[in-house]
C-alpha cells in the first residue's frame, strides 16, 4: 500500500496569515495517463469531508482561490494564502493512483 | 445536485452485524463507483472498500475482507455496506463516497455522504 505522510500534524495560524501543509507519498502518484492523482480534503467537526483540490492543483467547484495545491511525483503541498476562521478543521491528502486508496494522518488547523 | 444520503445511527452489541445504506441521487447511479471509508474516534480516515453499482462487483481492504460485504440495489440507486462480527474497535463514523473514475485503475472521491455513526458496546 502507498503510505501518505503529512507534516505538520497540527498548526495554529493567525487569521490573515498563510499556512502550508506537506504531504509525501511512498511511491510516485503519477498514473499511466500522465495525471497525478493526489487530492486534498477538509474535514470539519460534525461534517463529512469536503474535496478541496484534485489532481494536485485543480480547485474543486466552489473552493476559494486562497487554497492552492502544488507538487509532483511524491512531494505535495497545500497552501492557504490567508487563513480565515472558517478554514479550521483537519486536512487530509489522499492518493488515487492505486488501490487501496490511502490517506495521510491528517493535519489539524486551528485559529490563534 | 449530487446527494448521498446515509441511514441513521446504529448501536450494536459485540458479535452482531450492521448494515448501512447510502441512497444516491442527482446523477446516473451506474456510472460512478462508491467507496466506503470510516473514521474511528480520534483516528484518521480508513478505506474499507469499493463497489461498482453497474455490475455489483466489489473490492475490499484486506483488513475487512472476511467481515464486510458491499451490495447495491439499482432500482433504488442505493448501495449497502454490511459489517459482521462487530467489535468495540468498529465504533466509528462510516461514510459512503462517490468515485468519479469508474473502472479505470485510478481513483478519487468527489462527494461524500453525511456519515453514519455505528457504536459497538455491550
Amino acid at each position: 500500500d502507498i503510505v501518505m505522510t503529512q507534516t505538520p500534524l497540527s498548526l495554529s495560524v493567525t487569521p490573515g496569515q498563510p499556512a502550508s501543509i506537506s504531504c509525501k507519498s511512498s511511491q510516485s502518484l503519477l498514473f499511466s495517463d500522465g495525471t497525478t492523482y493526489l487530492y486534498w480534503y477538509l474535514h470539519k467537526p460534525g461534517q463529512s469531508p469536503r474535496l478541496l483540490i484534485y489532481e494536485v492543483s485543480s480547485r474543486f467547484s466552489g473552493v476559494p482561490d486562497r487554497f492552492t495545491g502544488s507538487g509532483s511525483e511524491t512531494d505535495f503541498t497545500l497552501k492557504i494564502n490567508r487563513v480565515e476562521a472558517e478554514d479550521v478543521g483537519v486536512y487530509y491528502c489522499m492518493q488515487g493512483v492505486q488501490s487501496p486508496i490511502t490517506f495521510g494522518q491528517g493535519t489539524r488547523l486551528e485559529i490563534k | 445536485q449530487v446527494h448521498l444520503v446515509q441511514s441513521g445511527a446504529e448501536v450494536k452489541k459485540p458479535g452482531a452485524s450492521v448494515k448501512v445504506s447510502c441512497k444516491t441521487s442527482g446523477y446516473t447511479f451506474t456510472s460512478y463507483y462508491i467507496h466506503w471509508v470510516r473514521q474511528a474516534p480520534g483516528q484518521g480516515l480508513e478505506w474499507m472498500g469499493i463497489i461498482s453499482p453497474s455490475g455489483g462487483s466489489a473490492s475490499y481492504a484486506q483488513k475487512f475482507q472476511d467481515r464486510v460485504t458491499m451490495t447495491r440495489d439499482t432500482s433504488t440507486s442505493t448501495v449497502y455496506m454490511e459489517l459482521r462480527s462487530l467489535r468495540s474497535e468498529d465504533t466509528a463514523v462510516y461514510y459512503c463516497a462517490r468515485d468519479p473514475w469508474g473502472d479505470s485503475g485510478r481513483y478519487g472521491v468527489d462527494v461524500w455522504g453525511q456519515g453514519t455513526t455505528v457504536t459497538v458496546s455491550s
